[in-house]
């Protein structure tokens, strides 16, 4: 159990379908992020929040909508996704220490949400 | 840029035998240094990690890891592989220093440990 909380863990929809990933942390970190990870391939950083502000978008495709209400959670908005968009998503936080607020520990990741789109 | 190579798709190790995984990395500055492991069906636990200090960092489960820096390496080792070591590894890196750098992946490493 490390602290971050992914929903669902599994999730099949149609190319039309709207979905979203729900990711929830109380471990007091400020900072939350997504990952893709396909087989095969290393994890491809989506999006980075820092105190709730959206810092990174890593050229994802607009299909792909984050949102970050609080510091405790985050959720990826799926819209008229594609067959390559199957993968396991995942869900990291982490603090940000220091007076320039660098992100100097390691990340805590959630089980991950299974996604399989037909 | 950024980068970092883990050269093994997999790497099969009998148990009780010595295990090492590679990772190379490319980063302008001082790197931060990460490992973490992946059970199936669940997310990457964190390893260990080197920001500064010891070449060698010992990290959870009997794992340690060496920072080489003259060969921008920083391999994952163990004396004695156990069967439930058997896992995929991912290496990851951050330059310090600088806010806006984030933390780099490797495509992981399948690590297979035969009873």
């Amino acid at each position: 159990e490390t602290g971050v909380t992914q929903t669902p863990r599994h999730l099949v929809m149609g190319m039309t379908n709207k979905k979203s990933l729900k990711c929830e942390q109380h471990l007091g970190h400020n900072a939350m992020y997504w990952y893709k990870q396909s087989a095969k391939k290393p994890l491809e950083l989506m999006f980075v929040y820092n105190f709730k502000e959206q810092t990174e978008n890593n050229s994802v495709p607009s299909r792909f909508s984050p949102e970050c209400p609080n510091s405790s959670h985050l959720f990826l908005h799926l819209h008229t996704l594609q067959p390559e968009d199957s993968a396991l998503y995942l869900c990291a936080s982490s603090p940000i220490t220091g007076l320039a607020g660098y992100l100097t520990g390691e990340l805590f990741f959630g089980e991950g949400s299974r996604l399989t789109v037909l | 840029a950024q980068s970092v190579a883990q050269p093994e798709d997999q790497v099969n190790v009998a148990e009780g035998n010595p295990l090492t995984v590679k990772c190379t990395y490319s980063v302008s500055g001082n790197p931060y240094l990460f490992w973490y492991v992946q059970y199936p069906n669940r997310g990457l636990q964190f390893l260990l990690k080197y920001i500064t200090g010891d070449n060698l960092v010992k990290g959870s489960y009997g794992f340690e890891a060496e920072f080489n820096k003259s060969q921008t390496s920083f391999h994952l080792k163990k004396p004695s592989a156990l069967v439930s070591d058997s896992a995929l590894y991912f290496c990851a890196v951050r330059a310090s220093g600088n806010r806006d750098d984030k933390i780099i992946f490797g495509k992981g490493t399948r690590l297979h440990i035969l009873p």
